[in-house]
């Protein structure tokens, strides 16, 4: 089974609205990370948000929101008021801290952020 | 600091040579793990490594080997290179939750 499933391939958002991103994960460790990651076409990978499992509050950091819904297993991020510098490829990931510290990634979304 | 820098950046092999690819972080972590992001596709784990003198297998370890002789450095080796090892191939260090990448090595196996 997959442990990261990223279900949209692509998306567009017109500047300046809002735009979600869906993450659900598969995993039986109660103690486990989330992370989003973009990558631009330049090809770095550039972290940009985290979630643990036992945070109460979802994780904001600037315009990155992650919608975290532990029942449901998802983990979106949101992203609020895109700017055309957010045309990126964007991938979730777990880490899970109880069995080997190894980190899963999802197959990622393409973002295109439209003027 | 200069983070986390892996060489070569892009490299051609021929099928059956070997090759080994290099990094190194400067920010005294102990975890490093190596990645390969084929096209279109998310990361996938080949190795990783808690400490000095420690690593272990990720998602697909077969057909590469590393070591970690030194806290700084986890070179990647590539033995008898295959066209299904062509990827691009990215280093990363980790303290707390956050990973620190390196800017990858494109590798093309012909």
């Amino acid at each position: 089974a997959q442990k990261i499933t990223q279900t949209q391939p692509g998306m567009f958002v017109q500047e300046k609205e809002a735009v979600t991103l869906d993450c659900t994960y598969d995993t039986s460790d109660p103690s486990y990370g989330l992370f989003w990651y973009k990558q631009p076409s330049s090809g770095e990978m550039i972290f940009l948000i985290y979630q643990g499992s036992y945070d109460q509050q979802n994780a904001t950091e600037g315009r990155y929101s992650l919608n975290f819904q532990k029942a449901r297993k998802s983990a979106n991020l949101v992203i609020s008021a895109s700017q055309l510098g957010d045309s990126a490829m964007y991938f979730c990931a777990m880490r899970e801290e109880n069995t080997g510290n190894q980190f899963y990634f999802g197959t990622g979304t393409s973002l295109t952020v439209i003027p | 600091n200069a983070g986390v820098t892996q060489t070569p950046k892009f490299r051609i092999l021929k099928i059956g040579q070997s090759m080994t690819l290099q990094c190194t972080q400067d920010m005294n972590h102990n975890y490093m793990y190596w990645y390969r992001q084929d096209p279109g596709m998310g990361l996938k784990l080949i190795y990783y490594s808690v400490g000095a003198g420690i690593t272990d297998k990720g998602e697909v370890p077969n057909g590469y080997n590393v070591s970690r002789s030194t806290t700084e450095d986890f070179p990647l080796r590539l033995e008898l290179a295959a066209p299904s090892q062509t990827s691009v191939y990215f280093c990363a260090s980790r303290v707390g939750y956050e990973q620190y990448f390196g800017p990858g090595t494109r590798l093309t196996v012909t």
